[in-house]
């Protein structure tokens, strides 16, 4: 199993050029979800999904648009890209929404909005 | 909304010595976990320890260990014979327990581990 896969690792984007963040796992988890971990914060919560056809806003949703048409597949959009949007982001997943304790987190996409 | 404190922006130990990161919650819910996890330089997050809030005893694994303070909302992490590798972010967490859509982190603690 590969897991929980992000690509990129890295990107830069011009304010106002869209993009999407690009999150796979292998595990066959219902859960999956977006973090973004800013300096000096913990993660918080962008969307999640809690499976294929469903997702719901987070914490901090906006600017975001998320879908989730397969069970392995949560990609994440930026729409219009904003200097407010640098971050790390990470993709999750979990087995359940939340019999079992532990989700598993990607190796994260650094973004940087210039 | 429940929140996630950790007062301790850095800590750092001497290799082979014990350290205790501090972490303090606010809920007024009484079914929830507890989570420690580290991310080392490569930014992956890997989970430490976990706790069940309804259990008494503290969760213990290996060389890490919690004292979980359920009255006091108190959450912290002890790590025994530090190692070189323990070298890393900690970040605390809680979640309610049926509820996997609201994961809260504190700002983590970045420990540094002497030779």
């Amino acid at each position: 199993n590969a897991g929980v896969t992000q690509t990129p690792k890295f990107q830069v984007l011009k304010t106002g050029q869209s993009m999407t963040l690009q999150c796979a796992q292998d595990m066959n988890h219902e859960y999956m979800s977006w973090y973004r971990q800013d300096p000096g914060m913990g993660l918080r919560l962008i969307h999640y999904s809690v499976g294929a056809g469903i997702t719901d806003q987070g914490e901090v949703p906006n600017g975001y648009n998320v879908s989730r048409s397969t069970t392995e597949d949560f990609p994440l959009r930026l729409l219009s890209a904003a200097p407010s949007q640098t971050s790390v982001y990470f993709c999750a997943s979990s087995p359940d929404r939340g019999r079992t304790y532990e989700q598993y987190f990607g190796p994260g996409t650094r973004l940087t909005v210039t | 909304a429940q929140t996630v404190t950790q007062s301790q922006p850095e800590m750092s130990v001497q290799e082979a010595e014990t350290v205790t990161l501090s972490c303090t919650y606010d809920t007024s819910e009484s079914d929830y976990y507890l989570f420690w996890y580290k991310q080392p330089p490569s930014r992956q997050m890997i989970l430490v320890i976990r706790q069940e809030a309804y259990k008494q005893q503290n969760a213990t694994e290996n060389r890490f260990s919690v004292n979980f303070q359920k009255a006091a909302k108190s959450f912290s992490l002890k790590i025994s014979d530090s190692q070189l590798g323990d070298a890393a972010m900690y970040f605390c967490a809680y979640r309610l327990m049926y509820n996997n859509n609201d994961m809260r982190f504190g700002a983590g603690t970045r420990l540094t581990v002497k030779p």
